[in-house]
């Protein structure tokens, strides 16, 4: 079975500064991998997907299938990145095609 | 393009009862997924419909029950509610089974 990890429960950092949101996973195939986002009283929202390869409001992922990760970079935080984070995966095939399962999420803040 | 609509956005029922909550799909998609989120936690894959038949099922009991319409709205059903079954009920859309999901703002649903 799939299993999507993310280590951190709540991260803060300051205004202008680096931030990693960790994300590892365990799937035997070949999953895609995404990025939502749950901004304060807003919907879940896709970020980005692996496959995508672009960059969405200065947010970047790779995917490293050695490591089985998928962090969330941004080289300078800004206080409006402060929100709730998921990783997600999804397999494209077999029993349950479709079915994203979700990390536990990470909760950002950044602080001005 | 109209996003996904769910109704009723709260519900409170007792042990026992029975509840039916709605999902209006977006635009252009033919496929509905609905996720249980408990506090805390990320969301919960319960099934997907894909034009109008069941594409997959999470670990959850049959008295999760769902249907998919012709326009591709669809209803998500409990029986025998259980208290443990109070938890944000979420819907997404999208174009192709393991497309990127659009989701609804949910039915929050509380059992007495």
């Amino acid at each position: 079975a799939q299993r999507v990890t993310q280590p951190e429960k709540l991260l803060s950092v300051f205004k202008g500064a680096p931030v990693e949101l960790k994300c590892n996973y365990s799937y035997s195939g070949s999953p895609e991998l995404f990025w939502y986002v749950q901004y304060s009283r807003q919907r879940l929202q896709l970020l980005l997907r692996h496959i995508s390869r672009e960059s969405i409001k200065g947010f970047t992922a790779d995917l490293n299938k050695g490591e089985t990760s998928f962090h969330l970079k941004k080289p300078f935080a800004q206080e409006e990145d402060s929100a709730m984070y998921y990783c997600a995966l999804i397999r494209a095939g077999g029993t349950s095609y479709g079915k994203l399962t979700f990390g536990q999420g990470t909760i950002l803040t950044v602080h001005p | 393009e109209t996003g996904v609509t769910q109704s009723p956005t709260h519900l409170i029922k007792t042990r026992g009862q029975q509840v039916t909550l709605r999902c209006s799909s977006q635009s252009g998609h033919n496929t509905v997924s609905w996720y249980q989120q408990a506090l805390g936690q990320g969301p919960q894959f319960i099934f997907q419909y894909y034009r109008e038949e069941e594409n997959g099922r999470g670990n959850f009991p049959p008295r999760f029950s769902g249907l998919q319409f012709p326009n591709y709205s669809s209803e998500l059903n409990v029986n025998a509610l259980e208290l443990d079954d109070s938890a944000l009920y979420l819907c997404a859309s999208s174009w192709d089974r393991a497309a990127p999901q659009h989701f609804g703002d949910g039915t929050r649903l509380s059992i007495l």
